[in-house]
């Protein structure tokens, strides 16, 4: 069965410092993608990417990065950590959308508080 | 980006059929209308999704009118399982680059004993 795990499941951050979050997938898929998920709201697309060594921004890209150095792996990185950017953070991954369905498998999530 | 609209909520009893609607007024010719659940504390999975035919699975009947305006996705004989906030999504998928998904808030199904 498809898998994608994240790490940490939880942190607490202090405002203005960094923040990674890290995903991993066993599904040999190219696509990966970041979401953020506020409460009571649905998730939004941050950052995605298509290939290793590359990333492309999403809906809501300011203030994270982005890296993908190799297929199994994607960062998402907040360089300066602020209130805001409290939220659930979620890793999916699947195979290349387009003329077939492609269905995202999804991470537990990763809480993120930061004060 | 075309969104969707659905309502916030929804209440059914154990073993009832629920129809769960979704609009999409603007939606392009070349979105898919894909659905996932989520239950609190885990990610979102997967349920269906369609183009323009209705289709089915173990999990769902998903309805899409002919104009593509709106969908329905019928759940049959719901358990307490199927307790969740389902997501009504469009995919515009492209040959690799641009990839964007819309995620709304979703409708919060309660199931009853």
């Amino acid at each position: 069965e498809a898998a994608v795990t994240q790490s940490p499941r939880s942190k607490v951050a202090v405002t203005g410092g960094k923040v990674t979050l890290s995903c991993h997938q066993t599904n040999n898929h190219d696509y990966m993608y970041w979401y953020r998920q506020d409460t009571g709201h649905g998730l939004r697309l941050i950052h995605y990417s298509y290939v290793a060594d590359s990333t492309e921004k999403g809906d809501i890209p300011d203030g994270y990065k982005a890296s993908r150095p190799s297929q199994e792996n994607f960062s998402l990185i907040l360089e300066l950590a602020s209130l805001s950017q409290t939220a659930v953070y979620f890793c999916a991954s699947s195979d290349r959308p387009g003329y077939n369905y492609a269905e995202q498998f999804f991470g537990p999530g990763t809480r993120l508080t930061v004060l | 980006d075309a969104k969707t609209t659905q309502p916030d909520s929804m209440e059914s009893t154990e073993g009832e059929t629920v129809h769960l609607p979704c609009s999409h007024a603007t939606i392009s010719g070349n979105e898919y209308i894909y659905w996932y659940r989520q239950v609190p504390l885990q990610g979102p999975e997967y349920v269906t999704h369609g183009l323009q035919q209705n289709t089915t699975n173990s999990m769902a009947f998903l309805a899409i009118a002919s104009d593509r305006k709106s969908s329905t996705l019928i759940l049959t004989h719901v358990s307490l399982r199927d307790a969740a906030v389902y997501h009504c999504i469009l995919r515009v998928g492209r040959n690799y680059g641009n990839e964007k998904i819309t995620f709304g808030a979703g409708t919060k199904l309660t199931i009853k004993p």
